[in-house]
């Protein structure tokens, strides 16, 4: 069973569209995230929700609006996209926040490729 | 300002030897320290977490290492494989609650036979 999934695997869209990433966990985990990975490989956190609530939002243009119904799901929803959104993100799921003092296990889904034409 | 540095940036070993990652930051004050492992075209995988009062955890034939004092971290790889061929990142917690993640640039490992 994978544990945290997310889809489409690939996205290819043109700039200016709106497009959503989902992403799901099966662990039971509490807290969620969204992070972008850029051409040079270089990990950036976007966003952080712990029990549906938002907990860290990184300075990411307003374009971009997580949406998580329940615990196990949080979408990455993106207005007006532009060339330079595009990158990998990925999804991850712990019990607890990471940044916390108690040492929790982070795990990843396996990416979504977003290139905007 | 907080930061994590990695070294070196790429590193070409070949299999059956060892090799040893570096992690350095001034991040202040710490929470936690972890080491992920990320094969191309997949997500990090994680493969140890030290919290403050640790020295050197391991997993596997990897082992890392956590100085304090000196805010230096580092991942020895032991006998590598193939399979070792991946990028390294050391991820750093930063704030009394730890509220906050500050990423290295990570380390490009390739084993060769």
């Amino acid at each position: 069973d994978t544990a945290v999934s997310q889809t489409p695997k690939y996205l290819v869209t043109q700039m200016g569209n709106d497009k959503s990433i989902k992403c799901e966990q099966n662990l039971g985990h509490d807290t969620m995230y969204w992070y972008k990975q850029d051409s040079k490989k270089f990990l950036k956190i976007m966003f952080s929700y712990n029990n549906k609530e938002l907990i860290i939002n990184e300075t990411v243009p307003n374009r971009f609006s997580p949406k998580s119904p329940d615990k196990a799901h949080l979408n990455l929803h993106i207005n007006s996209l532009e060339l330079g959104d595009s990158a990998v993100y990925f999804c991850a799921s712990s019990q607890d926040w990471v940044g916390r003092g108690r040492p929790d296990t982070q795990y990843f889904g396996p990416g979504t490729r977003l290139t905007v034409l | 300002k907080n930061q994590v540095e990695q070294s070196p940036q790429s590193l070409i070993i070949l299999e059956g030897k060892n090799c040893t990652l570096q992690c350095n930051y001034t991040v202040s004050p710490f929470s936690n320290l972890r080491w992920y492992k990320q094969d191309t075209g997949r997500g990090p995988v994680s493969l140890t977490i030290m919290t403050f009062s640790e020295n050197t955890k391991s997993n596997g034939r990897y082992t890392a290492t956590l100085d304090a004092d000196t805010k230096q971290s580092s991942l020895h790889i032991t006998a590598s494989q193939l399979s070792d061929s991946a990028s390294y990142i050391c991820v750093v917690s930063v704030g009394a609650a730890g509220n906050k993640l500050t990423f290295g640039g990570g380390t490009r490992v390739l084993v060769k036979p």
